[in-house]
Protein backbone atom coordinates (compact mmCIF):
# COMPACT_ATOMS: atom_id res chain seq x y z
CA UNK A 1 0.00 0.00 0.00
CA UNK A 2 1.82 2.77 -1.29
CA UNK A 3 -0.47 5.80 -0.05
CA UNK A 4 0.60 9.14 -1.49
CA UNK A 5 3.35 9.53 -3.61
CA UNK A 6 4.68 12.97 -4.94
CA UNK A 7 7.72 12.69 -7.80
CA UNK A 8 9.91 14.22 -7.84
CA UNK A 9 11.52 15.15 -4.44
CA UNK A 10 13.44 17.91 -5.38
CA UNK A 11 13.93 19.74 -8.16
CA UNK A 12 15.82 23.10 -9.50
CA UNK A 13 14.40 25.52 -11.81
CA UNK A 14 15.09 28.31 -13.29
CA UNK A 15 12.53 31.32 -13.25
CA UNK A 16 10.00 31.13 -16.46
CA UNK A 17 10.62 27.34 -16.56
CA UNK A 18 7.82 24.97 -16.63
CA UNK A 19 6.72 21.89 -14.52
CA UNK A 20 4.83 19.74 -13.48
CA UNK A 21 4.82 17.74 -9.85
CA UNK A 22 3.33 14.66 -10.45
CA UNK A 23 0.68 13.08 -7.25
CA UNK A 24 -0.53 9.79 -7.37
CA UNK A 25 -2.57 7.98 -4.46
CA UNK A 26 -3.61 4.39 -4.78
CA UNK A 27 -6.61 4.54 -1.60
CA UNK A 28 -9.47 5.68 -3.78
CA UNK A 29 -9.67 8.68 -2.05
CA UNK A 30 -12.29 11.47 -3.34
CA UNK A 31 -10.64 14.32 -2.05
CA UNK A 32 -7.11 15.41 -2.96
CA UNK A 33 -5.30 18.57 -2.46
CA UNK A 34 -2.02 20.58 -3.21
CA UNK A 35 -0.49 22.63 -0.07
CA UNK A 36 2.70 24.58 0.02
CA UNK A 37 4.71 24.58 3.41
CA UNK A 38 7.15 28.45 3.12
CA UNK A 39 8.95 29.01 6.87
CA UNK A 40 6.92 30.46 9.45
CA UNK A 41 3.57 30.45 7.20
CA UNK A 42 2.62 27.20 8.18
CA UNK A 43 0.55 25.29 5.27
CA UNK A 44 -1.32 27.33 2.73
CA UNK A 45 -3.61 25.27 0.35
CA UNK A 46 -3.36 26.46 -3.25
CA UNK A 47 -5.40 24.22 -5.20
CA UNK A 48 -8.45 20.87 -4.58
CA UNK A 49 -10.41 18.26 -5.73
CA UNK A 50 -13.49 16.44 -4.69
CA UNK A 51 -13.54 14.10 -7.73
CA UNK A 52 -12.39 13.51 -11.24
CA UNK A 53 -12.77 16.26 -13.34
CA UNK A 54 -13.68 18.74 -10.48
CA UNK A 55 -11.04 21.24 -8.93
CA UNK A 56 -11.15 24.51 -7.31
CA UNK A 57 -8.81 26.85 -5.68
CA UNK A 58 -7.63 27.46 -2.70
CA UNK A 59 -6.04 30.12 -0.86
CA UNK A 60 -3.07 30.64 -2.84
CA UNK A 61 -3.65 29.39 -6.60
CA UNK A 62 -1.94 32.02 -8.89
CA UNK A 63 1.01 31.13 -10.92
CA UNK A 64 -0.23 27.16 -10.47
CA UNK A 65 -2.79 24.87 -12.56
CA UNK A 66 -4.32 21.48 -11.98
CA UNK A 67 -6.24 19.03 -13.85
CA UNK A 68 -8.55 15.82 -12.27
CA UNK A 69 -8.54 13.22 -14.97
CA UNK A 70 -8.46 10.28 -13.05
CA UNK A 71 -9.34 9.71 -8.93
CA UNK A 72 -5.91 8.34 -8.60
CA UNK A 73 -3.70 11.55 -10.22
CA UNK A 74 -3.95 15.01 -9.36
CA UNK A 75 -0.84 16.72 -10.88
CA UNK A 76 0.28 20.43 -9.86
CA UNK A 77 1.64 22.50 -12.95
CA UNK A 78 3.97 25.54 -12.33
CA UNK A 79 3.55 27.74 -15.45
CA UNK A 80 6.43 30.24 -15.65
CA UNK A 81 8.46 29.30 -12.18
CA UNK A 82 9.18 32.51 -10.39
CA UNK A 83 11.40 32.91 -7.35
CA UNK A 84 8.40 33.46 -5.01
CA UNK A 85 7.48 30.10 -5.92
CA UNK A 86 10.23 28.45 -3.93
CA UNK A 87 8.66 25.99 -1.39
CA UNK A 88 7.96 22.47 -0.12
CA UNK A 89 4.85 20.95 -1.80
CA UNK A 90 2.93 18.51 -0.33
CA UNK A 91 -0.09 16.49 -2.02
CA UNK A 92 -2.33 15.57 0.47
CA UNK A 93 -6.09 13.21 -0.12
CA UNK A 94 -8.91 11.76 2.24
CA UNK A 95 -12.20 10.43 1.68
CA UNK A 96 -14.53 13.02 1.49
CA UNK A 97 -16.08 13.34 4.61
CA UNK A 98 -14.64 15.91 6.96
CA UNK A 99 -13.65 13.66 10.20
CA UNK A 100 -11.44 11.57 7.98
CA UNK A 101 -7.63 12.83 8.07
CA UNK A 102 -5.87 13.34 5.08
CA UNK A 103 -2.83 11.85 4.05
CA UNK A 104 -0.01 13.19 2.97
CA UNK A 105 3.04 12.90 0.56
CA UNK A 106 6.72 12.76 1.36
CA UNK A 107 6.89 16.55 -0.07
CA UNK A 108 8.35 17.95 -3.33
CA UNK A 109 11.22 20.65 -2.26
CA UNK A 110 11.23 22.69 -5.36
CA UNK A 111 13.85 25.81 -5.44
CA UNK A 112 13.51 28.47 -8.70
CA UNK A 113 16.80 30.14 -9.49
CA UNK B 1 -12.69 31.90 6.62
CA UNK B 2 -11.03 30.27 9.72
CA UNK B 3 -8.02 31.28 11.07
CA UNK B 4 -5.85 28.77 13.55
CA UNK B 5 -2.76 30.52 16.08
CA UNK B 6 -0.07 29.06 17.45
CA UNK B 7 1.55 31.42 19.45
CA UNK B 8 4.43 29.33 20.82
CA UNK B 9 7.07 28.93 17.78
CA UNK B 10 9.44 27.30 19.71
CA UNK B 11 9.05 25.43 23.37
CA UNK B 12 11.40 23.20 24.49
CA UNK B 13 10.99 19.82 27.34
CA UNK B 14 13.36 17.27 29.06
CA UNK B 15 12.76 13.87 28.31
CA UNK B 16 10.21 12.21 30.51
CA UNK B 17 8.82 15.43 31.46
CA UNK B 18 5.54 16.67 30.13
CA UNK B 19 5.11 19.61 27.53
CA UNK B 20 1.94 21.28 26.28
CA UNK B 21 1.44 23.11 23.71
CA UNK B 22 -1.23 25.69 22.45
CA UNK B 23 -3.37 26.05 19.86
CA UNK B 24 -6.50 28.48 19.71
CA UNK B 25 -8.94 29.21 16.44
CA UNK B 26 -11.67 31.46 15.11
CA UNK B 27 -14.71 30.15 13.81
CA UNK B 28 -18.79 31.24 13.56
CA UNK B 29 -19.36 27.37 13.22
CA UNK B 30 -20.91 25.06 15.63
CA UNK B 31 -19.34 21.31 14.27
CA UNK B 32 -16.06 20.86 13.13
CA UNK B 33 -12.92 18.73 13.29
CA UNK B 34 -9.31 19.84 14.73
CA UNK B 35 -6.19 17.93 14.41
CA UNK B 36 -2.61 18.00 15.50
CA UNK B 37 0.29 17.00 12.78
CA UNK B 38 3.85 16.30 13.52
CA UNK B 39 6.71 17.10 11.46
CA UNK B 40 9.77 15.52 11.59
CA UNK B 41 12.95 16.74 10.23
CA UNK B 42 12.27 14.00 7.61
CA UNK B 43 9.59 16.45 6.46
CA UNK B 44 6.21 13.99 6.18
CA UNK B 45 3.26 14.97 7.99
CA UNK B 46 2.12 12.58 10.38
CA UNK B 47 -1.42 12.90 12.15
CA UNK B 48 -1.00 12.64 15.97
CA UNK B 49 -5.03 13.25 17.02
CA UNK B 50 -7.89 14.46 15.98
CA UNK B 51 -11.08 15.61 17.82
CA UNK B 52 -14.65 16.47 17.00
CA UNK B 53 -16.18 19.23 18.31
CA UNK B 54 -19.53 17.86 18.94
CA UNK B 55 -17.65 15.49 21.43
CA UNK B 56 -16.96 16.76 24.85
CA UNK B 57 -14.43 13.72 26.34
CA UNK B 58 -11.09 15.31 25.12
CA UNK B 59 -9.34 12.79 22.99
CA UNK B 60 -5.84 10.79 23.63
CA UNK B 61 -3.74 8.42 21.89
CA UNK B 62 -1.37 6.94 24.09
CA UNK B 63 1.21 9.54 25.62
CA UNK B 64 -0.75 12.41 23.49
CA UNK B 65 -3.49 14.06 24.49
CA UNK B 66 -5.89 17.32 24.35
CA UNK B 67 -7.64 19.86 26.22
CA UNK B 68 -10.46 20.82 24.35
CA UNK B 69 -12.38 24.14 25.25
CA UNK B 70 -14.99 24.56 23.12
CA UNK B 71 -16.21 28.11 24.17
CA UNK B 72 -12.42 29.62 24.61
CA UNK B 73 -11.48 28.24 20.73
CA UNK B 74 -8.58 26.06 22.47
CA UNK B 75 -7.20 23.17 21.16
CA UNK B 76 -3.80 22.02 23.33
CA UNK B 77 -1.75 19.39 23.19
CA UNK B 78 -0.26 17.54 25.94
CA UNK B 79 2.78 15.08 25.51
CA UNK B 80 3.23 12.76 28.25
CA UNK B 81 6.58 11.31 29.08
CA UNK B 82 8.63 13.02 26.03
CA UNK B 83 10.81 11.15 24.05
CA UNK B 84 13.44 12.39 22.12
CA UNK B 85 11.90 11.18 18.76
CA UNK B 86 9.08 13.53 19.38
CA UNK B 87 11.19 16.27 18.24
CA UNK B 88 9.57 18.09 15.49
CA UNK B 89 6.93 21.01 13.95
CA UNK B 90 4.00 20.31 15.33
CA UNK B 91 0.62 21.74 13.38
CA UNK B 92 -2.76 22.37 14.88
CA UNK B 93 -5.44 22.48 12.14
CA UNK B 94 -9.06 22.86 11.74
CA UNK B 95 -11.44 21.39 8.81
CA UNK B 96 -15.19 22.14 8.42
CA UNK B 97 -17.94 19.89 8.39
CA UNK B 98 -19.32 21.35 5.22
CA UNK B 99 -19.31 19.38 1.93
CA UNK B 100 -16.95 21.52 0.15
CA UNK B 101 -14.61 21.98 3.02
CA UNK B 102 -12.16 18.89 2.85
CA UNK B 103 -9.30 21.20 3.19
CA UNK B 104 -7.62 22.00 6.18
CA UNK B 105 -6.49 25.20 7.71
CA UNK B 106 -3.41 25.05 9.59
CA UNK B 107 -1.75 27.23 12.25
CA UNK B 108 1.92 28.39 11.99
CA UNK B 109 3.59 25.87 14.14
CA UNK B 110 5.32 24.96 17.12
CA UNK B 111 9.24 23.77 16.76
CA UNK B 112 9.24 21.59 19.55
CA UNK B 113 13.05 20.66 21.43
CA UNK B 114 13.52 17.32 23.19
CA UNK B 115 16.40 17.92 25.53
CA UNK B 116 18.00 15.25 27.15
Amino acid sequence: NAGVTQTPKFQVLKTGQSMTLQCAQDMNHEYMSWYRQDPGMGLRLIHYSVGAGITDQGEVPNGYNVSRSTTEDFPLRLLSAAPSQTSVYFCASSLSLSNQPQHFGDGTRLSIL
Amino acid sequence: AQTVTQSQPEMSVQEAETVTLSCTYDTSESDYYLFWYKQPPSRQMILVIRQEAYKQQNATENRFSVNFQKAAKSFSLKISDSQLGDAAMYFCAYRTTSNSGYALNFGKGTSLLVTP
